[in-house]
């Protein structure tokens, strides 16, 4: 299995302008999130989805969008990119909320929005 | 808003000795508490993690200790070693939302 696969690894983009960032995994997980972490600092949740077709906020939605049409796929987008959003961008999967709860994370994405 | 903090930015211990990673969490609520590693340039990678109803779990090598009285959460190395230098992350979790709040990370160096 590849796991959780992120492209691209890498991204500059001036302000204003949008990009959608990719992520697939092939566990057949259900649920799957997107993080931000800024440099020195934790992750932060920006969006999940519990399942195909289904998508909520989490602590730092705003300006991101997310859609979940398939279980591998859970792309997100970046309408109006700001200087803010610089940062790295982690996807990560898991089975279930419950009972050994483990996520398994992509490789990141580098985002420089100048 | 509830948060998940680390005492200590950077720790530095010398090639096996043990070492101790401290964590300090505000939510009672919180159902399980997870130690994740990540080296320089990847995503965080699982180590271990505990249930709000046990005090301590060991791993391979990793033991983690909870103290639910102090709100207090520790990860404990055996005989670190090089490939131990990473950034450890403690995050919390509740099993009705599944949401992680991870804490800001703790840079472990391990000296020859």
């Amino acid at each position: 299995n590849a796991g959780v696969t992120q492209t691209p690894k890498f991204r500059i983009l001036k302000i204003g302008q949008s990009m959608t960032l990719q992520c697939a995994q092939d566990m057949n997980h259900n649920y799957m999130y997107w993080y931000r972490q800024d440099p020195g600092m934790g992750l932060k949740l920006i969006y999940y989805s519990v399942g195909a077709g289904i998508t909520d906020k989490g602590e730092v939605p705003n300006g991101y969008n997310v859609s979940r049409s398939t279980t591998e796929d859970f792309p997100l987008r970046l309408e109006l990119a700001a200087p803010s959003q610089t940062s790295v961008y982690f996807c990560a999967s898991s089975y279930s909320m419950g009972e050994a709860y483990e996520q398994y994370f992509g490789p990141g994405t580098r985002l420089t929005v100048t | 808003g509830e948060s998940v903090g680390l005492h200590l930015p950077t720790l530095s211990v010398q090639e096996g000795d043990n070492s101790i990673i401290n964590c300090a969490y505000s939510n009672s609520a919180s159902d399980y508490f997870i130690w994740y590693k990540q080296e320089s340039g990847k995503g965080p990678q699982f180590i271990i993690d505990i249930r709000s109803n046990m005090d301590k779990r060991q791993g391979q090598r990793v033991t983690v200790l909870l103290n639910k009285t102090v709100k207090h959460l520790s990860l404990q190395i055996a005989a670190t070693q090089p490939g131990d230098s990473a950034v450890y992350f403690c995050a919390e979790t509740q099993y009705h939302t599944g949401k992680l709040i991870f804490g800001q990370g703790t840079t472990l160096q391990v000296k020859p």
